[in-house]
């Protein structure tokens, strides 16, 4: 089946630091998403990549569809320390297909 | 405020019991989706719906029962089938499937159900 994964498990930084996470799959895919989650919130949507090389920016966020469609990547820069939660990527194929798969997830704390 | 609810946010139930947890939508979206999330762990799929009247089995859909009677609420039943049912639960919604690239899914605020 299709593997997808998150990288890294968790991070701690400092208020300030820029912060670079990243998921890579096993399969090709058209569409990859990123999403944020609070603790005890429902994840809520960052940023949408459709094309392969894409790169868009939303605030202190950047993202990448990479070249090959097998991978993506998530920075932010000058962290703040509402920037604390749980980051997930996630994919869809596209088509008629529904299905989002989610990583695992990137546990970010950030110490003030 | 357009959006979707999800009520209660916390909710705790004897064993052997069946529970019904609320997702209702005002965003006008055809497709909703019911996720199961534990501790650790990426959000798994449990029923879908891409239109009332209509709805498919996710990836972990035993011990869980869904109805779409209406466009704007999916209501997800836990029931005492469910052999490991404390986790925390989250109703999202889009568009439309198939409809690139509406195929983000909004969620809603989850509901953390203990099961004692």
């Amino acid at each position: 089946g299709q593997q997808l994964n998150q990288s890294p498990q968790s991070m701690f930084i400092q208020e300030g630091e820029d912060v670079s996470m990243n998921c890579t799959s096993s399969s090709i895919f058209n569409t990859w998403l990123w999403y944020k989650q609070d603790p005890g919130e429902g994840p809520v949507l960052l940023i949408a990549l459709y094309k392969a090389g894409e790169l868009t920016s939303n605030g202190r966020l950047t993202a990448q569809f990479g070249i090959t469609r097998k991978d993506s990547f998530l920075n932010i820069s000058a962290s703040i320390p509402s920037d604390v939660g749980i980051y997930f990527c996630a994919l869809n194929s596209g088509g008629s297909n529904y299905k989002l798969t989610f990583g695992k997830g990137t546990l970010l704390t950030v110490n003030p | 405020d357009g959006g979707i609810t999800q009520s209660p946010k916390y909710l705790f139930r004897k064993e052997g019991q069946n529970v019904t947890l609320s997702c209702e939508q005002n965003l006008n979206h055809d497709a909703m989706y019911w996720y199961r999330q534990d501790p650790g762990q990426g959000l798994r799929l449990i029923y879908y719906s891409q239109i009332v009247n209509d709805f498919q089995k996710g990836d972990i859909a035993e011990g869980y029962s869904v109805s779409r009677e209406k466009k704007e609420s999916f209501p997800l039943t836990v029931t005492s089938a469910q052999k490991n049912p404390t986790a925390f639960y989250l109703c999202a919604s889009s568009i439309g499937l198939a409809v690139p690239p509406g195929n983000e899914q909004f969620f809603g605020p989850g509901t953390r159900l203990t099961v004692l």
